[in-house]
């Protein structure tokens, strides 16, 4: 079975611009998970979606970071524009329950802004 | 205080040691999951437990519900288990998890 891909897995960016993450779950999995790991930290969720519907996005700092899932599948997370302190490594995971169950994570993009 | 507490922050050890991480917390879960990470950032599953105890090859996992508290043993250590360890808990009330910071174990040759 395929796992969580997520692309590209590192990325170096200027203050300002803008960024896109994608990921892809593992077939069948309803449940898609972005998370925020700043360096030293644990992951912080930034957005859960079931199917391609939002179901918990309170963390995600909307005036510069939107995502979707439009077809249920596969999502992009974006960052428009980026700041210093988002350097981090944003981890999606996808689970084939809607809550509760084992979440099975990507490698990661590790971004970091100059 | 943070939801999810983890202890210690840093452990190294001796090759062949037995190690325990702890980890407490403070909400009520539906369940509580053990995730190894390694440099790289690349996070992997190693249990899901919401009581007793669970056992994959050296790595024992146990829960005490009442205590809110549960322990991430790795009995004869080797040097490819150093990786950070990541204690997450799946709160009754929705499902997202959160998560400790991490305990960075380095095992030693």
């Amino acid at each position: 079975e395929a796992g969580v891909a997520q692309s590209p897995r590192y990325k170096i960016i200027e203050k300002r611009q803008s960024v896109a993450f994608w990921c892809n779950p593992i077939s069948g999995h309803a449940t898609l998970y972005w998370y925020q790991q700043i360096l030293g930290q644990g992951p912080k969720l930034l957005i859960q979606f079931q199917n391609n519907g939002v179901v918990d996005d309170s963390q995600l700092p909307k005036d510069r970071f939107s995502a979707e899932r439009l077809k249920g599948v596969d999502s992009t997370l974006k960052i428009q524009p980026a700041k210093l302190e988002d350097s981090a490594v944003y981890l999606c995971a996808s689970s084939p329950l809607p809550r509760g169950g084992e979440q099975y994570f990507g490698p990661g993009t590790r971004l970091t802004v100059t | 205080k943070n939801e999810v507490e983890q202890s210690p922050q840093n452990l190294t050890a001796q090759e062949g040691e037995f190690i325990t991480i702890n980890c407490s917390y403070s909400v009520g879960i539906s369940a509580l999951h053990w995730l190894q990470q390694h440099p790289g950032g690349g996070i992997v599953s190693l249990f899901m437990l919401s009581s007793g105890k669970k056992k994959h090859g050296r790595l024992i996992a146990t829960i005490n519900i009442q205590e809110k508290h549960s322990s991430l043993h790795i009995t004869a250590s080797h040097p490819r288990d150093s990786a950070v360890y990541i204690c997450a808990v799946a709160v009754t009330s929705g499902s997202r998890l959160t998560f400790g910071e991490g305990t960075q174990l380095t095992v030693n040759p």
